[in-house]
């Protein structure tokens, strides 16, 4: 099976512009999650879909946003960009209880 | 407030010795956890991982070890070699899955 793609894999946005980021599950995987790794802040969590509904979301502001389409892919958004949001957002599908992730986009705030 | 650490920011180990990383946790309702390995700019690799009704799990060189009432799980690499060369995370969840917490993370070098 294919592993978890993820596209652009490199961004390069301005602040107060936003952008929007894709994830393909692996094949037959409903569940997506979204994480954020910074070097201050380490790897955190997002949110979570499900068959198109949000689950769980961590403690971001509601810049921060995600849908899951019918097909399982997710897209996350992220508005008004502040320097601060320069990361590496990973995306992880989920079979029973292991999360898979996906390549990365690294997402750089100027 | 973290609730998984890692407490050695790295480990250096000789080519075909044993490696052991180190995480502990203090959320008692955290019944999976898992390891995965990660080099710079890829997404983390799962390795193993451990639900909290286990106390070890094997898998080729990988060994894992849960110790619920000290909260405390490791990871033993044997044989370690160079390509082992990476930062590890621990991860921990709640509902065998959801929602990772993860570690900060050990660099781990192999010397040859």
């Amino acid at each position: 099976k294919a592993g978890v793609t993820q596209t652009p894999r490199y961004l390069i946005k301005t602040r107060g512009q936003q952008v929007t980021l894709s994830c393909s599950p692996i094949s037959g995987h409903r569940s997506v999650s979204w994480y954020q790794q910074t070097p201050g802040q380490g790897l955190q969590f997002l949110f979570e879909y499900f068959s198109e509904t949000q689950r769980n979301k961590g403690n971001f502001p509601g810049r921060f946003s995600g849908r899951q389409f019918s097909n399982s892919r997710s897209e996350m958004n992220v508005s008004t960009l502040e320097l601060g949001d320069s990361a590496l957002y990973l995306c992880a599908s989920r079979e029973w209880a292991t999360q898979y992730f996906g390549p990365g986009t690294r997402l750089l705030v100027l | 407030d973290q609730q998984v650490k890692q407490n050695s920011p790295s480990l250096s180990v000789q080519e075909g010795r044993i490696s052991i990383l180190n995480c502990d946790y203090t959320n008692s309702m955290f019944d999976y956890f898992l390891w995965y390995k990660k080099y710079p700019a890829e997404g983390p690799t799962f390795l193993i991982s451990i639900s909290s009704i286990k106390d070890k799990n094997e898998d080729g060189r990988f060994t894992v070890f849960l110790n619920k009432s000290a909260k405390h799980l490791s990871l033993h690499i044997v044989p370690s070699q160079p390509g082992d060369s990476a930062v590890y995370f621990c991860a921990a969840s709640m509902d065998a899955g959801n929602m990772l917490t993860f570690g900060g993370g050990t660099r781990l070098m192999v010397k040859p």
